[in-house]
């Protein structure tokens, strides 16, 4: 099992541009989430997906943000346009019951 | 929101010595896991434990959801075992809802 992968592992961009994160869940698993986390706020929840259908995006911090899941296997994050302080560790986590599992991160610097 | 409180923030421990890792909680939930995040970045989850106690080799948790909270145990601990540790709950009274929510996490460093 691969487990949760997730591309770019790093990403630097320049504040404006848009940035689009991807999220491949373990087979098999049918609720999506994405978090980020960073020094101030520590690890949030910005979206849960379950069988695909967005639940709880309530996390999601503004309307620069969105998410999508057109398929079982496949989620996007995207921020557009970025700005400095969307700089963090995006993890996507996938489940099939209660327990999660984590996916490596993406590191997002907006300079 | 519920708040998650975590304690103590930072322990530093002799390799082979042995901890707990507490978790409060300030409202009822149905869902509370406890991961270790690595010093990679890595969160691995460790136990889905709502209620009673879970063992896993050196690892033991138990959580007494009518009293709020929850602990972590780490026996003979190893160098391996740095990290942070994070407990997060879920307060939603859905059944098989996963809406986690985490605490400030505790820094484990284990020196040899």
């Amino acid at each position: 099992d691969a487990g949760v992968i997730q591309s770019p592992r790093h990403e630097v961009t320049e504040m404006g541009q848009e940035v689009t994160l991807r999220c491949k869940p373990i087979s098999g698993h049918n609720s999506l989430f994405w978090y980020r986390q960073t020094m101030m706020r520590g690890l949030e929840l910005l979206i849960y997906f379950n069988n695909n259908v967005p639940i709880d995006d309530s996390g999601m911090p503004e309307d620069r943000f969105s998410a999508k899941m057109p398929n079982a296997s496949f989620s996007t994050l995207k921020i557009q346009p970025s700005e400095p302080r969307d700089s963090a560790v995006y993890f996507c986590a996938s489940s099939f019951y209660e327990t999660q599992y984590f996916g490596p991160g993406t590191r997002l610097l907006v300079l | 929101g519920i708040q998650v409180e975590q304690s103590p923030p930072d322990l530093i421990l002799q390799e082979g010595a042995n901890s707990t890792l507490r978790c409060n909680f300030s409202d009822s939930v149905n869902n509370l896991q406890w991961f270790h995040q690595n010093p990679w970045g890595q969160l691995i989850n460790l136990f889905y434990i709502p209620s009673g106690t879970k063992q896993n080799g050196r690892l033991s948790a138990t959580t007494v959801a009518t009293e709020r909270y929850s602990l972590l145990y780490i026996s003979s601990s190893q160098t391996t075992d740095s990290g942070v540790y994070f407990c997060a709950v879920d307060p939603s009274e859905k059944t098989g809802a996963n809406n986690l929510f985490f605490g400030t996490g505790t820094r484990l460093t284990v020196i040899p």
